[in-house]
């Protein structure tokens, strides 16, 4: 049930934009994105309950894909600040936990 | 407003040694809580967690156990570790209205 993320790890330039994607084989109830700094514990960033929803924070949104069962975050015009490790964290119907992705390093370089 | 509070921040423990980290919530009532260890550079492996007082499940048969003896305490406890025990532990609390969890600032165990 643990989601899967890709990619595994993105450089980018500041300004330049990324998508993390999370897929999962069984279907979902909701999504949760996590940004993880280096030795800091995982911070909330947006849940997406609905199929089709798309959510905004600053210039990060994301989306959830019902059908597909995957959902896809969207960062644009990347800042130093967003650096860090992105982990998806699915939710089923019943079930009492998350299942996190692997994550996904994010690297933004001046 | 709900926080969440862990300590020891960081612990260096000889192997063999008996471990107890603690992690409180303030804020909620009867949250479900979490115990996730990580290991360096990796992702986010659930320990065990808790929907009430006394009512624990493990997802990982190891050297660890959980204890919930209050309503917003959850207990980590080894009775001996082993160096594979190092790692990053976070625990998080879940809000009643969604399945969003919450984490601790963590506890960084190093074994030696």
């Amino acid at each position: 049930q643990q989601p899967v993320q890709s990619p595994q790890a993105v450089i980018l330039r500041e300004g330049e934009d990324a998508v993390i994607n999370c897929s999962s084989s069984k279907a979902l109830y909701s999504v949760h994105w996590y940004r993880q700094k280096h030795g800091e514990a995982p911070v909330f960033l947006m849940i997406l309950l609905k199929g089709g929803e798309q959510k905004g924070h600053e210039k990060i949104s994301a989306s959830f894909n019902e059908k597909k069962q995957q959902s896809s975050l969207y960062l644009t015009a990347s800042q130093l600040s967003y650096s860090g490790t992105y982990f998806c964290g699915t939710a089923y119907s019943g079930a009492n936990n998350l299942f996190f992705g692997t994550g996904t390093r994010l690297t933004v370089i001046p | 407003s709900q926080t969440i509070h862990q300590w020891p921040a960081t612990l260096v423990q000889p192997v063999g040694s008996p471990l107890s980290l603690e992690c409180t919530v303030e804020g909620t009532s009867n949250p479900n809580l979490y115990w996730y260890r990580q290991a360096a550079g990796r992702g986010l492996q659930l320990l065990f967690y808790s929907i009430g007082i006394d009512q624990i499940s493990s997802e990982v048969p190891q050297n660890l156990s959980a204890s919930r003896p209050q309503d917003r305490q959850f207990i980590l406890s080894s009775k001996k570790l082993l160096l594979s025990d190092s790692g990053f532990y976070l625990c998080a609390w879940r809000g009643t209205r969604t399945d969003t969890q919450y984490f601790g600032p963590g506890t960084r165990l190093t074994v030696l």
